[in-house]
This record gives structure tokens, sequence and C-alpha cells, in this order.
């Protein structure tokens, strides 16, 4: 079955640290996306990429890092200088043609708590 | 930037009940999607539009977008248990990228 993985359900980082959020994909998708969702709140884009070696920042990207290497994998870094990481995270998918139009396909998603 | 709002925030129901969330956007949209978020869960996509005026129907939910393609409407008729979740609207303004709305969640009692 196709689809999009998240791992790990839940983490949790100490003050300082960096932690890495994993997302892949098999889907053959050509663009990838992070979201984070706060209680009660809508997504809120942090990086998308369109094609492989390429990506951009969304509207919250101060904080985060990732990369792009293969099609099917899109790695989110939050940094020590995200101040308020505690989120659920989402990655999504879909195809590359005008991407905007596309229908995204997501992952269960990924729990972030600060110790 | 662009902002997508929807109203209400909240909303709970009996089941039997109709429900509708309305979505606004500070600009012009080229295509406008919904996606239903479970308790627990992720956003599932439901259904796009891109014509000013468009109207969808799958079951009992209808989908509208506005004639100005700056607002969009889900209306659920004689809602059931199984509708519950939060229902997002998410559309496409003139930074070519998806920005979504705020979300309502629908909870249906007995």
């Amino acid at each position: 079955d196709g689809g999009i993985t998240q791992s790990p359900k839940y983490l949790f980082r100490k003050e300082g640290q960096n932690v890495t959020l994993s997302c892949e994909q098999n889907l053959n998708h050509d663009a990838m996306y992070w979201y984070r969702q706060d209680p009660g709140q809508g997504l809120r884009l942090i990086y998308y990429s369109q094609i492989v070696n390429d990506f951009q920042k969304g509207d919250i990207a101060e904080g985060y890092s990732v990369s792009r290497e293969k099609k099917e994998s899109f790695p989110l870094t939050v940094t020590s200088a995200q101040k308020n990481p505690t989120a659920f995270y989402l990655c999504a998918s879909s195809t590359g043609t005008a991407f905007s139009r596309q229908p995204q396909h997501f992952g269960d998603g990924t729990r972030l708590s600060i110790l | 930037g662009q902002q997508v709002m929807q109203i209400p925030q909240y909303q709970h129901v009996q089941e039997g009940e109709d429900f509708t969330t309305y979505c606004n956007s500070s600009t012009t949209l080229s295509n406008i999607q919904w996606y239903k978020q479970r308790p627990g869960g992720h956003p599932v996509f439901l259904i796009q539009l891109v014509k000013s005026g468009e109207v969808k129907k799958q079951k009992r939910l209808t989908f509208q977008f506005g004639e100005a393609k700056k607002n969009s409407s889900l209306h659920i008729t004689a809602t059931q248990t199984t509708d519950v979740g939060t229902y997002f609207c998410a559309g496409t303004g003139t930074a070519s990228k998806l920005t979504f709305g705020t979300g309502t969640r629908l909870q249906v009692t007995l």
C-alpha cells in the first residue's frame, strides 16, 4: 500500500537539543510539505519541496531546517533556535504538476514535546 | 500574507441536524480544497473546487465556491456521529501555495 510514514509518533526534546523528524513516502510524489498544528488551530506551513535538492520556506520556517536528498524522503530538523517547539507535526506529499492544485496526502504525524 | 478564516470555530449538533462551516479568504483564490481530520488523526482530502460559483455534492455533503472566489462553504445534511471531526478549507492565492484555514470542529451527539 502506498502512503506516507512519519516517525517517531512521539518525541521528546530537551532544552538546547536538535531533533529530527522523519518523513518517507512511496507514492512517487514530487512535492512534499511540513506543517505544524497547534491545539485548536489550523495547519501552518513550515517548509515545502517541489523537487529533489530544492526546497522553500513556508510561513513559519524560523528555527527549522529540512533537506531533500531523495525523492521519497523529506526530514525536518527542529533546532534549538525554535523556542516553542511543542506541537503536532504533519508531513504531506502531492504530485508535482501545478502542485498547489493537487490533493495533499498526509502522514499520521509526530507529536513533539519539551522535557 | 494570505489569511483564510473559518467560522464557526466549534459547533455541537444533535444527530440529524444540519451543519455548515464557512471559509473566507483575504485574497481571491484560484482553487479551494476541503479536508477532514478525525480526532487523533490526520487530514484527509475531501474535494477541490476551482470555478466561480461551483457547487459539488458528495452524498450528504455540499461544497460551494463563491462567485468572487474569496469564500466557500461546506454543508452537511442530517449529520451522523461519523461526521465528527475538524473540517479545514485550504486555498491557493497569489503566493501560489496552499494556505489552510483555521478549521471548524464538529461534535455530533445522539
